[in-house]
């Protein structure tokens, strides 16, 4: 089926600094979402995009809808250290839903 | 509240002893799936359902069966399972909106192992 390439595979930050990361496809999406996941948890959404050229924030986070629909980015600014855990992108088409094999964030105070 | 319920949360099992994790939801979601979690692989998609009584593979459907026939209900079934089944599943469900499947809320987990 179609992939979603997700990069970094993990980052090791500073409390405070930016982070970004992008999943890329081969395929279209009609959306993108983005999600975090905590140890012990289910994926918990954190932004959804439904159009192309979407950008929407949600406090420090900002994620992007690709032109071409065939990618998404997701920033996060000033990070704490609540912020750590996997990130993991997500396309959906007509009848599927696929992921990014996540970012692992581990944010160092 | 609405949510996605998975039981057990744990389960350690034998080889070849026929076993099934339930999943239920409360908004009326059309659209359910199962996936697998493994270190290094991501989400990946067991099957999933369209809508009740239509069910398809997705990428890792070997050794899995499930079933819809309510809308509120997806269980995932294991015939017979192997030590490679061992992993943390997750049930997912999310609305269709037209042509276009909207995000999907997860549920907590349920971590099989397989001795």
């Amino acid at each position: 089926g179609q992939q979603l390439n997700q990069s970094p595979q993990s980052m090791f930050i500073q409390e405070g600094e930016d982070v970004s990361m992008n999943c890329t496809s081969s395929s279209i999406f009609n959306t993108w979402l983005w999600y975090k996941q905590e140890p012990g948890e289910g994926p918990v959404l954190l932004i959804a995009l439904y159009k192309a050229g979407e950008l929407t924030s949600n406090g420090r986070l900002t994620a992007q809808f690709g032109i071409t629909r065939k990618d998404s980015f997701l920033n996060i600014s000033a990070s704490i250290p609540s912020d750590v855990g996997i990130y993991f992108c997500a396309g959906t088409t007509f009848n599927d839903m696929r992921f990014g094999a996540g970012t692992r964030l581990t944010v160092k105070p | 509240e609405a949510q996605v319920t998975q039981n057990p949360r744990y389960l350690i099992t034998v080889t070849g002893k026929k076993l099934t994790v339930t999943c239920s939801q409360n908004m009326n979601h059309e659209y359910m799936s199962w996936y697998r979690q493994d270190p290094g692989l991501g989400l990946r998609q067991i099957y999933y359902s369209m809508n009740v009584e239509v069910t398809d593979k997705g990428d890792v459907p070997e050794g899995y069966k499930v079933s819809r026939k309510e809308k509120r209900n997806f269980p995932l079934i294991l015939e017979s399972p192997s030590p490679n089944q061992t992993s943390l599943y997750f049930c997912a469900s999310s609305r269709r909106t037209g042509l276009v499947n909207t995000e999907a809320f997860f549920g907590q987990g349920t971590r099989l192992t397989v001795v």
